[in-house]
């Protein structure tokens, strides 16, 4: 079992408002990743990093930020949520010398 | 660039009877290929992957995954299916640049029926 957190597992937030998700893991994975999972199931890479001070964007384009100043912790920010953000977001890691990724429960954010 | 695609959003079984979860990809160069698997409410969770070797891989829960280069597939198979096996099913490429990202197919939902 994967030793990957991510807080918290729910969230329901009004417009504008500013939110962090955050997501750790105990595992000193180099790779870390956010993915955004439709209502629809499909998945989206938007943020991965290679290691600390590490952040790329990835395939789909995303408002929300990603920042990697400690190996274990790579939060997700969004300055001022909207609707359009409402959706599951999934934290992954993976160790530079395997080829699998481990995830964590998600966080299911809803904005109203 | 690479993609994998999951031809069913919905496959149905019988418990008890064989399950096939068809995933078709499209690299250039040997890929490298993975399982997953959604419980509801739950992040994904590594089933098996293939990388190089034998083309039939075995997996956790009892799943395997035949490789077939000739027909660019990856179908994920049980013997025996179970109830506890509904959820979903994601097929995943890793990608061959140098980030080694991995994409995903759109998933297809399996539900044994008891």
């Amino acid at each position: 079992e994967a030793d990957i957190y991510q807080t918290p597992r729910y969230l329901v937030i009004g417009t504008g408002k500013k939110i962090t998700l955050e997501c750790s893991q105990t595992m000193g994975h180099d790779k870390m990743y956010w993915y955004q999972q439709d209502p629809g199931m499909e998945l989206h890479l938007i943020h991965y990093s290679y290691g600390v001070n590490s952040t790329e964007k990835g395939d789909l384009s995303s408002e929300s930020t990603v920042s990697r100043i400690r190996t274990e912790h790579f939060p997700l920010t969004l300055e001022s949520a909207r609707p359009s953000h409402t959706s599951q977001y999934l934290c992954a890691s993976r160790d530079r010398g395997r080829t699998e990724a481990f995830f964590g429960q998600g966080t299911r954010l809803t904005v109203v | 660039a690479q993609s994998v695609a999951q031809p069913e959003d919905q496959v149905n079984v019988a418990e008890g009877n064989p399950l096939t979860v068809k995933c078709t990809y499209s690299v250039s160069g040997n890929p490298y290929l993975f399982w997953y698997v959604q419980y509801p409410n739950r992040g994904l969770q590594f089933l098996l992957k293939y990388i190089t070797g034998d083309n039939l891989v075995k997996g956790s829960y009892g799943f395997e995954a035949e490789f077939n280069k000739s027909q660019t597939s990856f179908h994920l198979k049980k013997p025996s299916a179970l109830v506890s096996d509904s959820a979903l099913y994601f097929c995943a490429v890793r990608d061959q640049t140098g980030a080694n990202n991995l994409f995903f197919g759109t998933g297809t939902r399996l539900t044994v029926i008891p």
